[in-house]
């Protein structure tokens, strides 16, 4: 069966920090991967999606990046963070290629920025 | 530009009666639609999902229904248990992979 891990569960970083956040799949293959944040009180926001190592979309500009070295690997990252970086960040995968998509989702990482 | 809604914030709902959770959408060419739930702290867990072809799809205690000419969907929830009471995504896709969410529904189930 397939599982997703995220990494770390909770961060505390100071505004300006640098940012990596790890995801992983397992129990799959060329999945399509991505990274969501839910601020407070609010729905999900799709950041970025990849179809395959290397490929990365990004879909709000922003302070973020996103990459994929390896097939089940998704690295969310930042050089300076800012105060409104602050969220629930999520990783999910699915698999296809279009139509029906379930996406599957991570148990999350909580970042507060101070 | 909010394509999914979910205009209620909250729902309290007694035990064993049934929980209704709506979702409005604007853009007719969403073909899929999913709910999902989410606890506190935790990722959000796929409970259900509809294609555009259909107009129901029953899953034990949940139920999903589309209605395309309103572009409205709902989920029924028979009967609510406590362990129901979280927050209810909907989410909609075009063609592909994206998904688009609404802000969510919390929902309480009263013992």
């Amino acid at each position: 069966s397939q599982t997703i891990h995220q990494w770390p569960a909770t961060l505390v970083q100071p505004v300006g920090s640098p940012l990596s956040l790890e995801c992983t799949v397992e129990g799959t293959s060329n999945p399509n991967l991505y990274w969501y944040r839910q601020a407070a009180g609010r729905g999900l926001q799709l950041l970025f999606y990849s179809v395959g190592i290397g490929q990365i979309s990004s879909e709000v500009p922003q302070n973020l990046s996103a990459s994929r070295p390896q097939d089940r690997q998704f690295i969310l990252s930042s050089k300076k963070l800012l105060l409104s970086d602050s969220g629930f960040y999520l990783c999910a995968w699915s698999v296809g290629v279009g139509g029906a998509d379930t996406q599957y989702f991570g148990p999350g990482t909580r970042l507060t920025v101070l | 530009d909010q394509q999914v809604k979910q205009n209620s914030p909250s729902l309290s709902v007694q035990e064993g009666r049934i929980s209704i959770l709506n979702c409005d959408y604007t853009n007719s060419m969403f073909d899929y639609f999913l709910w999902y739930k989410k606890y506190p702290a935790e990722g959000p867990t796929f409970l259900i999902s509809i294609s555009s072809i259909k107009d129901k799809n029953e899953d034990g205690r949940f139920t999903v229904f589309l209605n395309k000419s309103a572009k409205h969907l709902s989920l029924h929830i028979v009967p609510s248990q406590p362990g129901d009471s979280a927050v209810y995504f909907c989410a909609a896709s075009e063609g592909g992979n994206k998904l688009v969410f609404g802000a969510g529904t919390i929902l309480r189930v009263k013992s």
